[in-house]
């Protein structure tokens, strides 16, 4: 199974700082990886896949990079409905997995 | 609009079963494959179980295989969950989510969850 490392699993900011979330897959993945917000008490919203590619509706602030093993997220202004927590996911084989989530704190 | 509405979840003891249900509306469900994801309370998401769009490729996470079936009725746009021998760690809400038509497993839409709880 394709393990998925999230770091840092909490992050404290404020509105308008640039936040970065990284995700390392214990083998190459491609550009095989989805990036998802939740918020408490709903579903996982879709917000990156194929590595960089934004899901329609979702605001440019967010972008992601990366290929093989390592990805990031980044929000460039955070923003105050930007506070949930955020799980990487790989798409490249089954099982499915996901990060173990970073949760985006108001400092 | 795609909607994912799920229903059947509840209170069981270890050992029951119970029958999840996922109705789906606003798209060509018979065109997608389909997809279970759960979370435990205060946990992360874990993937339970893929059906491909005409149920033909169906996959389990260790977890739940030989316990769970999934299973679908494109005809009447529904997804299905069975839960048989209930463990306490299967606690969790289940979420079914649509697999977008990239051709990888990412997960576009989501239904708004059902809780399951295993307890005595």
């Amino acid at each position: 199974d394709i393990q998925m490392t999230q770091s840092p699993s909490s992050v404290s900011a404020s509105v308008g700082d640039r936040v970065t979330i990284t995700c390392r897959a214990s083998q190459g993945i491609s550009t095989w990886l989805a990036w998802y917000q939740q918020k408490p008490g709903k579903a996982p919203n879709l917000l990156i896949y194929a590595a960089s590619s934004l899901q329609r509706g979702v605001p440019s602030r967010f972008s992601g990079s990366g290929s093989g093993t390592d990805f990031t997220l980044t929000i460039s202004s955070l923003q105050p409905e930007d506070f949930a927590t955020y799980y990487c996911q790989q798409a490249n084989s089954f099982p499915l997995t996901f990060g173990g989530g970073t949760k985006v704190e108001i400092k | 609009e795609v909607q994912l509405v799920e229903s059947g979840g509840g209170l069981v003891q270890p050992g029951g079963s119970l029958r999840l249900s996922c109705a789906a509306s606003g798209f060509t469900f018979s065109s997608y494959s389909m997809i279970y994801v759960r979370q435990a309370p205060g946990k992360g998401l874990e993937w339970v179980s893929y059906i491909s769009p005409s149920g033909s490729t169906i996959f389990y996470a260790d977890s739940v295989k030989g316990r769970f079936t999934i299973s679908r009725d494109n005809a009447k746009n529904s997804l299905f969950l069975q839960m048989n021998s209930l463990r306490d760690e299967d606690t969790s809400v289940y979420y079914c989510a649509r697999d977008d038509s990239t051709g990888q497993e990412f997960l576009d839409y989501w239904g708004q969850g059902t809780p399951v709880t295993v307890s005595s």
